[in-house]
């Protein structure tokens, strides 16, 4: 079992819906990561979060904003998506943002989609 | 941009095989990631690897830092194994910014029984 928590694990939205996704860790990690996920594709670095302020923002649509409420939880709000942005949208947690010790966990992600 | 290139793109092989993966990566990496990840699901963090070789169980990871070059083997595979195993670079602190991962395109591992 995967110690960084993702909920929901599958979510379908309509293009007009507001909906959050949701990441949680209790490993004391201080940086947080969302990835987007293409079907038979690579993980794409959506957003770093180092001690809870945004520190890197892959030019991301805005109809994405990240949120950390605290070092434990990252949210992703969606808003006004498209069906290409239906993916599987992945969180993962390190110890730091950088550095060779400090290896990164993934959560079991969420199913978007957009209709 | 660091780059991680992975090979073979797919792999099937009997069960009981030994299974080699290959990635190549470029400079600016300081550390591989192998991950596994079943189709549909999340990804499983296997090794992170800055020099040498790690083992847990049945995979081995090595690396070799001149080369730049690492390898994942799984000894006396099984039909579980069946899987895509992703390499990863982990960027070198170049100016105290955080870094994600660079992701390989992945193996498409098969074992049939």
């Amino acid at each position: 079992d995967t110690e960084v928590t993702q909920t929901p694990k599958h979510l379908v939205m309509g293009m007009t819906n507001k909906k959050s996704l949701k990441c949680e860790q209790h490993m004391g990690h201080r940086a947080m990561y969302w990835y987007k996920q293409k079907a038979k594709k690579p993980p794409e670095l959506m957003f770093v979060y180092s001690y809870e302020k945004l520190s890197i923002n892959e030019s991301v649509p805005s109809r994405f904003s990240p949120e950390c409420p605290n070092s434990s939880l990252l949210n992703l709000h969606l808003h006004a998506l498209q069906p290409e942005d239906s993916a599987l949208y992945l969180c993962a947690s390190s110890q730091v943002a950088t550095g060779v010790d400090s290896p990164l966990h993934f959560g079991n992600g969420t199913r978007l989609t957009v209709t | 941009k660091n780059e991680v290139e992975q090979s073979p793109q797919n792999l099937t092989a009997q069960e009981g095989e030994f299974i080699t993966i290959n990635c190549s990566y470029s400079v600016g990496i300081s550390a591989l990631h192998w991950l596994q990840q079943h189709p549909g699901g999340g990804i499983v963090s296997l090794f992170m690897l800055s020099s040498g070789k790690k083992k847990h169980g049945r995979l081995i990871a090595t690396i070799n830092i001149q080369e730049k070059h690492s390898s994942l083997h799984i000894t006396a595979s099984h039909p579980r194994d069946s899987a895509v195993y992703i390499c990863a670079g982990r960027g070198s602190d170049s100016g105290g910014g955080a870094d994600g991962l660079t992701f390989g395109k992945g193996t498409h591992l098969i074992i049939q029984p």
